[in-house]
C-alpha cells in the first residue's frame, strides 16, 4: 500500500510565524504535490514537485514555498503565516508514468490566529 | 467557468438504491477521470478511473466516460450508509501531472 504520511494533523499558528509543513512518502513516487482544501472551494494545487529540488507553481502559490531535497520528502513553508491560510492542507503523490493516480496523505490542519 | 464541475448536493438516496454522481469538464484534451471518494474530516481515497469511453465496472461502482459530451459519472449499486461521503471527480490534461478536482458531491444514503 502506498503511504504517504503527513507529521503534524492539528498546528494553531501565530500570524507571522514560520510554518513548515512535512510530507513523505514511501513508495518512490517521482511526482509529489501540495493541496489546500477549504469548503465551497475545494481542492487547489498549491505547487507540486516532479523530481528532486524540481518544483512548479500551481493555481494559487502565493504565500508558499517549498522544498525537495530528497525524493521521499516535500515540504510546505508558509514564510509568514496569515489568518487566510487556515484550512486542511494535504500533501500527495504519484508516479511519473502510467495512470497519474495521485494518492493522499491524512491532511494537517492548520489554524493561524 | 470552472474546469471540473459537480452539483454539489446533498443527493439523498434510500439504502439498496443506485446513486448516480455526475461530472462535467471543460477541457476536451482531457486524457484521465477519476473519482475519490472523502468522508468528513478525512483525506480522499481513490475508488477508480477511467481513460476509455463507456463503463467500467470495480464491484458496485461504475465509472461512465462519454468524451464527445465532456461527463464523467460514478455509479454506486445497493447505496450503503457507509457511502455516505463526498465524492470527488478529478480530470488529468494531457501529459500533465497535475489533477484538477471538482469541488465534489455529498452522498447521503438514508437507512
Amino acid at each position: 500500500d502506498v503511504k504517504v504520511t503527513q507529521s503534524s494533523r492539528y498546528l494553531v499558528k501565530r500570524t507571522g510565524e514560520k510554518v513548515f509543513l512535512e510530507c513523505v512518502q514511501d513508495m518512490d513516487h517521482e511526482n509529489m504535490f501540495w493541496y489546500r482544501q477549504d469548503p465551497g472551494l475545494g481542492l487547489r494545487l498549491i505547487y507540486f514537485s516532479y523530481d528532486v529540488k524540481m518544483k512548479e507553481k500551481g493555481d494559487i502559490p502565493e504565500g508558499y514555498s517549498v522544498s525537495r531535497e530528497k525524493k521521499e520528502r516535500f515540504s510546505l513553508i508558509l514564510e509568514s503565516a496569515s489568518t487566510n491560510q487556515t484550512s486542511m492542507y494535504l500533501c500527495a503523490s504519484s508516479l511519473r508514468t502510467g495512470a497519474n493516480t495521485i494518492y493522499f496523505g491524512e491532511g494537517s490542519w492548520l489554524t493561524v490566529v | 467557468q470552472k474546469e471540473v464541475e459537480q452539483n454539489s448536493g446533498p443527493l439523498s438516496v434510500p439504502e439498496g438504491a443506485i446513486a448516480s454522481l455526475n461530472c462535467t469538464y471543460s477541457d476536451r484534451g482531457s486524457q484521465s477521470f477519476f473519482w475519490y471518494r472523502q468522508y468528513s474530516g478525512k483525506s480522499p481515497e481513490l475508488i477508480m478511473f477511467i481513460y476509455s469511453n463507456g463503463d467500467k465496472e470495480d464491484g458496485r461502482f461504475t465509472a461512465q466516460l462519454n468524451k464527445a459530451s465532456q461527463y464523467v459519472s460514478l455509479l454506486i449499486r445497493d447505496s450503503q450508509p457507509s457511502d455516505s461521503a463526498t465524492y470527488l471527480c478529478a480530470v488529468n490534461r494531457d501529459s500533465s501531472y497535475k489533477l484538477i478536482f471538482g469541488s465534489g458531491t455529498r452522498l447521503l444514503v438514508r437507512p
